[in-house]
């Protein structure tokens, strides 16, 4: 089976710097993936790491480190706007399916 | 970025009737579609995978005969809640993957459904 883990709610300050981490435990991994979902809404890809390393993209970026099965989400320059839920998700397995972590509430206060 | 659409967006049905959501892949072709379901407060949990032309994975606890999946083409794939009950009201998401790229999986906007 599959173990994601991910802090349950953050609470940041606009235009700060936030960290958002995830661990996993799973077999045939194939790659990591970061959501956004706001409330009533689907999620939104933000991110995809499949190599060790950070990858940058604007105002987020994502980390991942295969042998310790721990990635991370940085989000800076925080706007209210992105309060919301951040959804840590691994894919693995034969038929590459997705399977999400319980997800982060962020709450950004002025 | 790809487009995944899911119809219909909300839907309100009796105790005991079924209810069809179509999820549909509007400028690629999904080889693989997934359905999740997602409660309130809880995250996004896998239910199924359907790959076209073949029978639908379904996940552990999830009934395959009372959530029928058809994944008749590669732009279309459908999933009927059957003798639905209050408790299968929840918010139900389809993913689609194309089967060039698979860094991403596009997500539909969502189907809410509500049983009486």
């Amino acid at each position: 089976g599959q173990n994601i883990d991910q802090p349950t709610e953050m609470t940041a300050t606009e235009g700060a710097i936030v960290q958002i981490n995830c661990t996993y435990q799973t077999s045939g991994f194939n790659g990591l993936f970061w959501y956004q979902q706001h409330a009533g809404e689907a999620p939104t890809f933000l991110s995809y790491n499949v190599l060790d390393g950070l990858e940058e993209k604007g105002r987020f970026s994502s980390f991942l480190s295969r042998s310790k099965g721990y990635s991370y989400l940085l989000l800076k320059e925080l706007q209210m706007k992105d309060s919301a839920s951040y959804l840590c998700a691994v894919r693995s397995g034969g038929y590459q399916k997705v399977t999400f972590g319980t997800g982060t509430k962020l709450q950004v206060i002025p | 970025g790809a487009v995944v659409s899911q119809h219909p967006s909300r839907v309100i049905c009796k105790s005991g009737t079924s209810v069809k959501i179509e999820c549909r892949s509007l400028d690629f072709q999904a080889t693989t579609m997934f359905w999740y379901r997602q409660f309130p407060k809880q995250s996004l949990m896998l239910m199924a995978t359907s790959n076209e032309g073949s029978k639908a994975t379904y996940e552990q606890g999830v009934e395959k005969d009372k959530f029928l999946i058809n994944h008749a083409s590669l732009t279309l794939s459908t999933l009927t809640v059957t003798s639905a009950h209050p408790e299968d009201s929840s918010f139900y998401i389809c993913s689609a993957r194309g089967s060039g790229g698979q860094e991403t999986q596009y997500f539909g906007p969502g189907t809410r459904l509500l049983v009486l």
